[in-house]
This record gives C-alpha cells, structure tokens and sequence, in this order.
C-alpha cells in the first residue's frame, strides 16, 4: 500500500530536549516537505526536499532541522524545543509540483 | 510571501444543496493550483492539481475552475451531502522555488 508514514503520532515533551520525528514514503517520490498546522493559520511549510542530499527552508524554518540521505526518509528534527513548537505537524510527498501530495497521518506535539 | 485567500472562510449548507468557493492567488509566475480536502481528524487529500488556464476538472460531484490570468480557482460541490463536511485547502506552488504556501481554507458543515 502507498503511504507516507510519521513516528511518533503523539509526543508531549519539555522545552529544550532534543527529538526527531521521522517521516518514510515507500512511492519512490522525490519531492518531500514538512508542515505545521496551527489554529487560524492553516498549513505552513517548515522545510521541503526536492531529491536526496537537496533541501530547503519553507516559510518557518526557524527552530528546525531536516536531512534527506535516503530518498524514502526525511526526518524532522527540532534541537532545542520551546513551547512555540507545539502544533500539528505533517509530512508529505510527492512526484513533483505538478503532482499530488500524500499527507502522512501527522504528528500532534507538545512542548511544556 | 505570496498571497492566497480563500473564501468565505465557512460556511454551513443544508444536504442537497449546491455550493463554490473560491481561491485567490497571484497571477504573475504562476505554476500550478492544488486543492485538498481535509476532514477532521485526518490528513490532507488531494482533490485536484490544475495547470493550464481555464482547466476545469471534475471528481464525482465536486469540480473546479481555474483562471490563471486573473489568479483565481473555483471549487464547486454538486447536491452536498454531509460526508463532504471537512475543510478544502488550496495551495499554488509558488513559481521559480518549489514551495508550497496553503490558503487558510474554507471550512464546510453540511446539514442533514
């Protein structure tokens, strides 16, 4: 089965200890991004990669770090956590931009 | 930052009615125009990718428009029904980079 597929699903964890959450499509896809989703801001994008070893920043950035060494897995990592992290993250894929997005299942984490 | 709006931001329907939104976004460098459905709980899916001026696709009951040279999508749903309830997304990649930027969306409730 196509999926794109995010661990954990539910994290609650205290300002500035380190966490990855990961992200792994088995569709082959080159295109992977991540977002957060905030009340009454909608989907933001934080990172997007556009094939192995090539990525860059969407429009909040700041507090986040990806890697891409494998095509199937784009990890999100947050270094040093504050409670301006808590949201609802997705991962996504896709072929290209003229293609679809697949949305992972989304991660909801919290930062005390 | 590019500018997309949607509207109305919500709105509640009875069953069996038509309805349409809109997506507005800037015409200059445009790329391609996605739209999403998402219901609550879940994950983003994809509805529709639209590329060429005056695109017109078409899912079961739910269709959608593009206007490239005025910058604006039209989604429509045919009869609602109340499993259509979920808010619908649209996000034009933005040309020349290979962001995503998503509209806030318009958030339907469908009354039996």
């Amino acid at each position: 089965e196509a999926q794109v597929t995010q661990n954990p699903r539910y994290l609650i964890t205290v300002t500035g200890k380190k966490l990855t959450v990961t992200c792994s499509q088995n569709m082959n896809h080159e295109y992977m991004s991540w977002y957060r989703q905030d009340p009454g801001l909608g989907l933001r994008q934080i990172y997007y990669s556009m094939n192995v070893e090539v990525t860059d920043k969407g429009d909040v950035p700041e507090g986040y770090k990806v890697s891409r060494k494998e095509k199937r897995n784009f990890p999100l990592i947050l270094e040093s956590p504050s409670p301006n992290q808590t949201s609802l993250y997705f991962c996504a894929s896709s072929t290209g931009l003229v293609t679809e997005q697949y949305f992972g299942p989304g991660t909801r984490l919290t930062v005390t | 930052i590019l500018n997309v709006e949607q509207s109305p931001q919500s709105l509640h329907v009875q069953e069996g009615d038509s309805t349409n939104f809109t997506c507005s976004f800037p015409s200059s460098n445009f790329y391609a125009l996605h739209w999403y459905r998402w219901e609550t709980a879940k994950s983003p899916e994809a509805l529709f990718v639209m590329t060429l001026n005056g695109d017109e696709k078409k899912k079961g009951r739910i269709s959608a428009t593009l206007n490239t040279k005025e910058g604006y999508s039209y989604l429509y749903i045919k009869g609602s029904q109340p499993e259509d309830s979920a808010t619908y997304l649209c996000a034009p990649p933005t040309s020349g980079t290979y962001k995503y930027i998503f509209g806030t969306g318009t958030r339907l409730k469908v009354l039996a």
